[in-house]
């Protein structure tokens, strides 16, 4: 019944050594995002994916990519990790049916980075 | 100020008591979102909303486009219920980023038995 799978679901990294999180869906949705969640904070979106064209948000670092290589899985790879990357990281999916529609989001459980 | 405020910020409340979050946000918005989130985990999406009122178990979240606020209740509450109720709109104009979320900090609430 998993709907948005993370793995891992915790991930310990050492500072500057990269690192990759996945996501993947049954739902078959059209957009895809990633968010980083700091404690305490609200989530921050860092990207999303309509289809296959990519959408960065003006302040996510160039620290952060993703990838999409087929509608049911996304990555972030984190390319050098700095002690301030250390946050939870969250996958969501919705389906957009047009300019001005979107579906709800369903937000993946998760995955915990630690930064050595 | 933020896009999207939420009260209280925190708040503790005896198992069975009626609970009501707030939200109040500035920007003209297509739908809201109400998320759950618990203790290190994901988040949950409990309601969407755009008009009206609508009821989900316990849950009852309401909205009113003029004024632009929203409220999520909680009847009959229990420790179960203890999480962060997170505030999320979605608006056309913000960031240039079409339908992408605008989040509140969030309401941590405790349940006591």
């Amino acid at each position: 019944d998993a709907m948005v799978i993370q793995n891992p679901r915790y991930q310990v990294t050492q500072f500057g050594k990269p690192v990759t999180l996945s996501c993947s869906q049954t739902l078959n949705h059209n957009v895809m995002y990633w968010y980083q969640q700091k404690s305490s904070q609200a989530p921050k979106l860092l990207f999303h994916y309509y289809d296959k064209d990519f959408n960065n948000e003006a302040d996510t670092p160039d620290n952060f990519q993703s990838r999409r290589p087929n509608t049911s899985f996304c990555f972030l790879d984190i390319r050098s990790p700095g002690l301030g990357d250390a946050a939870m990281y969250l996958c969501a999916t919705s389906r957009q049916t047009g300019q001005l529609s979107t579906d709800t989001q369903y937000f993946g459980p998760g995955t915990r980075l630690t930064v050595l | 100020k933020n896009e999207v405020e939420q009260s209280p910020q925190n708040l503790t409340a005896q198992e069975g008591e009626f609970i009501t979050i707030n939200c109040s946000y500035s920007v003209g918005i297509s739908a809201l979102h109400w998320l759950q989130q618990h203790p290190g985990g994901g988040i949950v999406s409990l309601f969407m909303l755009s008009s009206g009122k609508k009821k989900h178990g316990r849950l009852i979240a309401t909205i009113n486009i003029q004024e632009k606020h929203s409220s999520l209740h909680i009847t009959a509450s229990h420790p179960r219920d203890s999480a962060v109720y997170i505030c999320a709109v979605r608006s056309w104009n913000y960031g240039g980023s079409q339908g992408n979320l605008i989040f509140g900090k969030g309401t941590k609430l405790s349940v006591k038995p």
